[in-house]
């Protein structure tokens, strides 16, 4: 069981917009950056967006992220079939010995 | 260009020990706090341990805290993970992980497998 729930799986057609969420308390999220992870099948996972919506460099701006109280959520627009994968939040929790928490991840099937 | 490379994992039997290695290249090593994450076989991932640039802050998840330790050499651009007592639930693909202002660069994983 994950510190931060996500959906186990979205799915839109190319070119179409789709939007993942990822809940947590006040422990976490509330008072703590969310990132975003991106991992293509048999690969590492690759930082997406950073602080809550910023993108590192070399990240298309199809991607982006916000947050609001206890949740984030993280939007692809102009889906292609290159952005099948699974979806990571993070943040860190400061509630005892908890460290760096992950959500469940969101597996992304572009139809 | 950034490069972090595990090594060292394998088969191992419950209870049995194995190292885990790191080596980093493309960067000042020794300016970052540096993590291990892991990922069991179809499942999340999962913080293990964390190791600030000067070693003076260490801290671990609670799944592997007096089992695992973490440690690195600054001389040789190397991360380490000592895994003991290992448990069938330890069995993963284990990363390394920069931290700057994020998890912002992973090596390739190795794997553990914990198994009789």
């Amino acid at each position: 069981q994950s510190v931060l729930t996500q959906p186990p799986s979205v799915s839109a057609a190319p070119g179409q917009k789709v939007t993942i969420s990822c809940s947590g308390s006040s422990s976490n999220i509330g008072n703590n950056y969310v990132s975003w992870y991106q991992q293509l099948p048999g690969t590492a996972p690759k930082l997406l967006i950073y602080e809550n919506n910023k993108r590192p460099s070399g990240i298309p701006d199809r991607f982006s992220g916000s947050k609001s109280g206890t949740s984030a959520t993280l939007g692809i627009t102009g889906l292609q079939t290159g952005d099948e994968a699974d979806y990571y939040c993070g943040t860190w929790d400061s509630s005892l010995s908890a460290g760096r928490v992950f959500g469940g991840g969101t597996k992304l099937t572009v139809l | 260009e950034v490069q972090l490379v595990e090594s060292g994992g394998g088969l191992v039997k419950p209870g049995g020990s194995l190292r885990l290695s790191c080596a980093a290249s493309g960067f000042t090593f020794s300016s970052y706090s540096m993590n291990w994450v892991r990922q069991a076989p179809g499942k999340g991932l999962e913080w293990v341990s964390s190791i600030s640039s000067s070693s003076s802050y260490i801290y671990y998840a609670d799944s592997v805290k007096g089992r695992f330790t973490i440690s690195r050499d600054n001389a040789k651009n190397s991360l380490y993970l000592q895994m003991n007592s290992l448990r069938a639930e330890d069995t993963a693909v284990y990363y390394c992980a920069r931290l700057q202002y994020d998890f912002d660069y992973w090596g390739q994983g190795t794997l553990v497998t914990v198994s009789s």
